[in-house]
């Protein structure tokens, strides 16, 4: 069964807006991973982030996290056309990674 | 390179033919996973090694499936008798410790004619 859940599915932008796709869980994690997989291909880590952080920054991407709620979000800034992916969420609850269905990100050039 | 590597990339085998898929988790990772995944879905979870124990197996993982690490290093995945709903991509990942950043391989894509 899929723990997270990420919203929207599908997300279609213009080159330079900004993309912010959401996750939602349903247990206790001890922290929730953001990966990123281009078609095809295998996935790639963006960024973890503990379950007592509430947020974190990498280059273009801000992760934030809401424990009280079950929560994520990702947000991409200044998108490129090669962000054009799916994103996925994994939570980690102390012994393997649950991922969602992803959000599809199409980036417009 | 220094990643986690998946041997075939591809494969693509007559139903009821066994497979094996190999992989080599980033070096000193003690964790290392096997996902499944589908066209459109996310990776389902199939089990975990804990160095060469295996800790954890999902109901996904059926009597056709088995698993070994035999050192705690690299990693095997057989399908035996596959089946058309075996078509899938499977990833491997490897994490050093638990609760740390597990990091995927290229994975290997099945598909059963």
């Amino acid at each position: 069964s899929q723990q997270g859940e990420e919203d929207p599915q599908a997300l279609s932008i213009q080159e330079g807006e900004n993309a912010t796709m959401n996750c939602s869980y349903k247990t206790s994690i001890n922290n929730l991973q953001w990966y990123r997989q281009n078609s095809g291909r295998g996935l790639v880590h963006l960024i973890l982030i503990r379950s007592n952080e509430r947020e974190k920054h990498s280059g273009r991407l801000r992760v934030t996290l809401d424990t009280s709620k079950k929560s994520s979000s990702l947000l991409i800034t200044a998108s490129r056309a090669a962000d054009t992916a799916s994103y996925f969420c994994a939570t980690d609850a102390g012994n393997m990674l649950t991922f969602g269905g992803g959000t599809r990100l199409m980036v417009k050039p | 390179d220094t990643g986690v590597s998946q041997d075939p990339r591809h494969k693509i085998t007559k139903r009821g033919q066994n497979v094996t898929f190999r992989c080599d988790p980033i070096s000193e990772h003690n964790r290392l996973y096997w996902y499944r995944q589908t066209l459109g879905q996310g990776p389902e979870f199939l089990t975990y090694f804990q160095n060469e124990a295996q800790l954890e197996k999902s109901r996904l993982l059926s009597d056709r499936f088995s698993a070994e690490r035999p050192k705690g290093s690299f990693s095997t995945l057989e399908i035996q008798r596959t089946e058309q709903g075996d078509s899938a991509m499977y990833l491997c990942a490897s994490s050093l410790r638990n609760e740390d950043e597990a990091f995927f391989g290229q994975g290997t894509r099945l598909t059963v004619v």
